[in-house]
């Protein structure tokens, strides 16, 4: 099945700053997502990006399907945003397969 | 916004307890699943369903069911808890006919004593 490679795994940042978020995938890209889990453990759906770009505020996403990757910036960064970002695709149908994660602090 | 809502946020049980762990939507999607969230496992997946009274096997079924008789509804049955099975436990809902976004519950943390 498909396999689902982020890096880096651990990021801290001071507030303003910006940064990268990478999602490798073993296999074709179909339903590829961005999530944001909060220290509540709250998982966000941040975007749904099978291909090209997406942006919403300070976030913005890009897919790269033929060379399957994605990527997460995030901009002028903010304590808020701490917590783990995830990227999953599916594997069939149905089943989703998640990334280990995106460890991000971001220091006041 | 589309509502994933789970039952309990924290939960403790006892070893060989029965246990269910509720998840409604309010979106009428076709697709629900649980996971389950271990620290440096990620997240897992239990079981899904596509549609009502259809169920099948994610990667980790063992020690679980699930039961679906009604759209908006998941259930997850731990039939005898056992303490390896103490986890976060995520409910999700996607639509089949509409960009499959996923939407998570906000989880419900189970401690098997």
């Amino acid at each position: 099945g498909i396999q689902v490679e982020q890096s880096p795994p651990d990021l801290i940042l001071q507030e303003g700053a910006n940064s990268t978020l990478r999602c490798n995938f073993s296999d074709s890209v179909n339903n590829l997502q961005w999530f944001h889990q909060n220290p509540w453990g709250q998982l966000i759906n941040l975007f749904y990006i099978p291909s090209g770009t997406k942006q919403n505020g300070r976030l913005s996403a890009t897919t790269v399907a033929t060379e399957r990757y994605s990527l997460l910036y995030i901009s002028s960064s903010q304590t808020t945003d701490s917590g783990v970002y995830f990227c999953a695709d599916t594997s069939g149908t149905y089943k989703y397969i998640f990334g280990t994660g995106t460890r991000l602090k971001v220091l006041a | 916004d589309v509502k994933v809502t789970q039952s309990s946020r924290y939960l403790v049980k006892r070893t060989g307890e029965k246990v269910f762990l509720e998840c409604v939507q309010d979106m009428d999607h076709e697709n629900m699943f649980w996971y389950r969230q271990d620290p440096g496992l990620g997240l897992r997946l239990i079981y899904f369903s596509y549609d009502v009274k259809m169920k099948e096997k994610g990667d980790i079924p063992e020690g679980y069911s699930v039961s679906r008789e009604k759209k908006e509804r998941f259930s997850l049955i731990l039939e005898s808890a056992s303490t390896n099975q103490t986890s976060m436990y995520l409910c999700a809902s996607s639509s089949t006919y509409s960009n499959e976004k996923l939407f998570f519950g906000s989880g419900t943390q189970l401690s098997v004593l």
